[in-house]
């Protein structure tokens, strides 16, 4: 069984602050991870994925995320933020095997100017 | 060039009606999703299917049936609409690396905003 928590709906941040999206997942297996991200009226787009390699994986536009096993975490970060940045993030979890991947019920970032 | 496409990109309809979608991609992917998207933005996956299986989420009613013409294609068939039918409607694709698996990453259509009044 798997499941995904994104722990916050909605995050309000400054231009040019950080940002911190956060994730948490289950799973019974190895997990194949993922951060999508939305923007208005558009489809999904990824911006990272993790598949057990490296565990700091580095996206487009900025974004990284760190899989920390011990934390069943895989939060996404981004040192500054960009009004372009606004969107809704996805984290999903999925495993080898699975024919399903698990999506968050999403996160909506806000970029004030 | 479009990745992956769906038409319509709106479709309004009335109850009861039947109505057809529409999913093409051109990167030579095996598996392909149909996911509904509800108004505060939850994804829910319906369908994954590739050319050897189709995976049904228990929860979709019957109504719903995808239709795969060939590999490159997978239309999604709604019988009776409901109001509850009302919403965005994704179609995606991956490459399957043998066995349907869903660790790939899935390239997502524009999407299709149904409407049932």
């Amino acid at each position: 069984a798997q499941s995904v928590t994104q722990l916050d709906s909605h995050v309000s941040v400054s231009e040019g602050t950080p940002v911190l999206l956060r994730c948490n997942y289950s799973s019974s297996y190895s997990p194949s991870l993922f951060w999508y991200v939305q923007h208005p009226n558009k489809g999904l787009q990824l911006l990272l994925k993790y598949t057990s390699a490296a565990t700091l994986v580095k996206g487009i536009n900025g974004f990284e995320a760190e899989f920390k096993k011990s934390e069943t975490s895989f939060h996404l970060t981004k040192p500054s933020a960009h009004m372009s940045d606004a969107a809704e993030y996805f984290c999903v979890v999925s495993y080898w095997g699975s024919y399903i991947p698990t999506f968050g019920r999403g996160t909506s970032l806000i970029v004030h100017p | 060039d479009t990745a992956v496409s769906q038409t319509p990109k709106y479709l309004v309809t009335q109850m009861g009606n039947d109505k057809s979608i529409k999913c093409e991609q051109n990167l030579g992917h095996d598996t392909m999703y149909w996911y509904k998207q509800d108004s505060k933005k939850f994804l829910k996956i319906m369908f994954s299917y590739n050319n050897k299986e189709l995976i049904i989420n228990e929860t979709v009613p019957n109504r719903f049936s995808p239709k795969s013409p060939d590999k490159a294609h997978l239309n999604l068939h709604i019988n009776s609409l409901e109001l509850g039918d009302s919403a965005v409607y994704f179609c995606a694709s991956s490459q399957d690396q043998g066995q349907g698996i869903s660790t790939d990453t899935q390239y997502f259509g524009p999407g299709t905003r149904l409407t049932v009044l």
